[in-house]
């Protein structure tokens, strides 16, 4: 059972947005960095967001990402089809080690209308 | 190119061991940590296995704990996950993916797994 949950899907229309959130508590999301993971089953993951809201250089600024307290969201801007993929929340969680383990997101699937 | 090719998946019996490899090419290996990351059918990403870059610290996930061993080679490039007692729900895709600086530091820890392989099938049924 995943500490983070995320919404199991959302849709949207071509060039609309959506947002994707990731609740969790003090332990993971409110005291660690939250990352973001694209993921089509059978590809390799891509990391999309770093640090909470940083982008890695490749990654188009349609996406961003926030954090309050014990809550992340990512967004999507100007949705594309090729953004059709699973989404998840990825973060530390230190209530499970000294040294803290990683933990995902349940996962968020886009389907674009 | 960077790459992460990870290899060894197979069918295998519940009870039995599998070892799975992941190869690296294109950056130094020995700056990152290295984790590994399994996905089951119709089912979520699960963290599982972390290995620092110096071989120092190493975690496990609950579900693997006691029966799953990471370890890796820098002189090959390499990080292995050797398991052992293999049950049905250790089927799924395995991956592994970098991390340029896992850490934790006054209570708040930090890292990103940056990039992954394309991923192992590792089947267990009789």
């Amino acid at each position: 059972q995943s500490l983070l949950a995320q919404p199991p899907s959302v849709s949207a229309a071509p060039g609309q947005k959506v947002t994707i959130s990731c609740s969790g508590s003090s332990s993971n999301i409110e005291n660690n960095d939250v990352c973001w993971y694209q993921h089509l089953p059978g590809t390799a993951p891509k990391l999309l967001i770093y640090d909470d809201s940083e982008r890695p250089s490749e990654i188009p600024d349609r996406f961003s990402a926030s954090k309050s307290g014990t809550s992340a969201t990512l967004a999507i801007a100007g949705l594309q089809s090729d953004d059709e993929a699973d989404y998840y929340c990825g973060t530390w969680d230190s209530s499970l080690s000294e040294g803290g383990l990683y933990v995902f997101g349940t996962g968020t699937r886009v389907t674009v209308l | 190119e960077r790459r992460l090719v990870e290899s060894g998946g197979a069918l295998a019996q519940p009870g039995e061991s599998l070892r799975v490899s992941c190869e690296a090419s294109g950056f130094t290996f020995t700056s990152y940590n290295m984790n590994w990351v399994r996905q089951a059918p119709g089912k979520g990403l699960e963290w599982i296995s972390f290995v620092s870059s110096d071989n120092s610290r190493v975690e496990y996930a609950d579900s693997v704990k006691g029966r799953f061993t990471i370890s890796r080679d820098n002189a090959r490039n390499s990080v292995y996950l050797q398991m052992n007692s293999l049950r049905g729900e250790d089927t799924a895709v395995y991956y592994c993916a970098r991390d340029p600086e896992a850490f934790c530091s006054g209570g708040s820890c930090h890292g990103r797994l940056d990039f992954w392989g394309q991923g192992t099938q590792v089947t267990v049924s009789s």
